[in-house]
């Protein structure tokens, strides 16, 4: 079954300290992977997508994430932490085969504190 | 501007009273989805829509209805609420049904059903 999994449900951080978001996922063939955020009373923003290509994708915000394939894994870093980047992550990876094929499966999410 | 737009933001209702949310997108975008977010269970599918007049039921389609008569359109609807429904909901869309193309949310729907 295609998977992704956000093994912390916090992490914390003090302000311009590096942070690291983990997930790992698990789908057959080639994986379409995403990070989004969401800030309080808001929708889910996109940050960043791994299709091919260079393993480090930058993308929103100074955020950028990590592919390794052979850990499967897509970990969300920063190198220096803001307090306003306190949100909920979430990893998502998409649907590669079957009847739901291009869905999106979402992890729990993992709430990011940074403290000043 | 570019956006998913839902409503209402905040809805109390009581069992038994039909309802529907509100999805609209400027667009363009052929795929659209519902979801539901509940604390410890994360982002769950409710039903999506590959286009005009084609559903398919998500992982949690139980007790909710949908329609797409419009590309931009997508009103969730749930026809006998009850508590268990209780939960944040959001609509989504991308402009293809491709791998590499990102959903847009809109900002939520807090239902709370009494």
């Amino acid at each position: 079954a295609q998977s992704v999994a956000q093994p912390e449900d916090q992490v914390n951080v003090a302000e311009g300290n590096p942070l690291t978001v983990k997930c790992t996922y698990s789908v057959s063939g080639n994986p379409y992977l995403f990070w989004y955020v969401q800030y309080p009373n808001r929708g889910l923003q996109f940050l960043l997508k791994y299709i091919t290509g260079d393993n480090l994708v930058k993308g929103s915000y100074g955020f950028e994430a990590e592919f390794n394939k052979s850990q499967t894994s897509f970990h969300l870093k920063k190198p220096s932490a803001l307090v306003s980047d306190s949100a909920l992550y979430f990893c998502a990876v998409r649907v590669s085969y079957g009847g739901s094929q291009g869905n999106l499966i979402f992890g729990k999410g993992t709430k990011l504190s940074v403290k000043p | 501007e570019a956006q998913v737009t839902q409503n209402p933001r905040y809805l109390i209702t009581v069992t038994g009273k039909k309802l529907t949310v509100t999805c609209s997108q400027n667009m363009n975008h052929e795929y659209m989805s519902w979801y539901r977010q509940d604390p410890g269970l994360g982002l769950r599918q409710i039903y999506y829509s590959m286009n005009v007049e084609v559903t398919d039921k998500g992982d949690v389609p139980e007790g909710y209805k949908v329609s797409r008569k419009e590309k931009r359109n997508f009103p969730l609807i749930l026809e006998s609420p009850s508590p268990n429904q209780t939960s944040l909901y959001f609509c989504a869309s991308s402009l293809y049904r491709d791998r590499g193309s990102p959903l847009h949310f809109g900002n939520g729907t807090r239902l709370t059903v009494t």
